[in-house]
């Protein structure tokens, strides 16, 4: 089992829709968890922090659930700009500070 | 403006080849990453090092070589062991565990193309 799997994808939506992806992880230890956005043939940036109460910036929320070890991004109201792939991030806390990435969702929202 | 800085941007390497790329942070982090992404793919952990002078093993480290003799710099050497290298390159670097900031910053990459 991979220590962190996310949906395949891709993921084709119309503007507005509303999609979600889900990451489970196999670490129980892990402590903090990530969502990075990547564009194509660019670097990961940080599209939030994702938290045990579960936390919202604007159209996004990110949901944690540590009894079925899995994350989950919500995004509502999808704009063309949302293009992209979407990669969960998990710290495997008992592992010295070393974080793995899952293999990436991409999005593609169409007009 | 404090930042990552990969050098070169792009790389081309004859087979056999050793090649050495640069990874330089301003920003006073103590913990630095190199991933590797291949296209398509999400990116794996090669090495990593949490303080000056000590380093660890990601998930595919054979084929790399890394030191890490100044706090500011994780350079990263692709060695002719390694038998598929050619891909995009992403150092990164974290604040300090105990600042309450537990995120990544990555630098603009380096693609490597073996020839």
């Amino acid at each position: 089992r991979k220590e962190v799997e996310q949906d395949p994808g891709p993921f084709n939506v119309p503007e507005g829709a509303t999609v979600a992806f889900n990451c489970t992880y196999s670490n129980s230890a892990s402590q903090s968890f990530f969502w990075y956005r990547q564009d194509c043939r660019k670097e990961p940036k940080l599209l939030m922090s994702v938290y045990s109460s579960g936390n919202e910036d604007g159209r996004f929320t990110a949901q944690l659930n540590r009894a079925s070890q899995y994350i989950s991004l919500l995004i509502r109201d999808s704009k063309l700009s949302d293009s992209a792939t979407y990669l969960c991030v998990v710290n495997m806390d008992n592992q010295g500070g070393k974080l793995i990435f899952g293999q990436g969702t991409e999005l593609s929202v169409k007009p | 403006d404090g930042g990552i800085t990969q050098s070169p941007k792009y790389l081309f390497r004859k087979e056999g080849q050793n090649v050495t790329l640069s990874c330089e942070q301003n920003l006073n982090h103590d913990a630095m990453y190199w991933y590797r992404q291949d296209p398509g793919q999400g990116l794996r952990l090669i090495y990593y090092s949490q303080i000056v002078n000590d380093f660890q093993k990601g998930d595919i480290a054979e084929g790399y070589s890394v030191s890490r003799e100044k706090k500011e710099s994780f350079p990263l050497t692709v060695t002719s062991a390694q038998k598929n290298p050619t891909a995009f390159y992403l150092c990164a670097s974290r604040r300090p565990l105990d600042s309450g900031a537990n995120v990544l910053t990555f630098g603009a990459g380096s693609r490597l193309t073996v020839l």
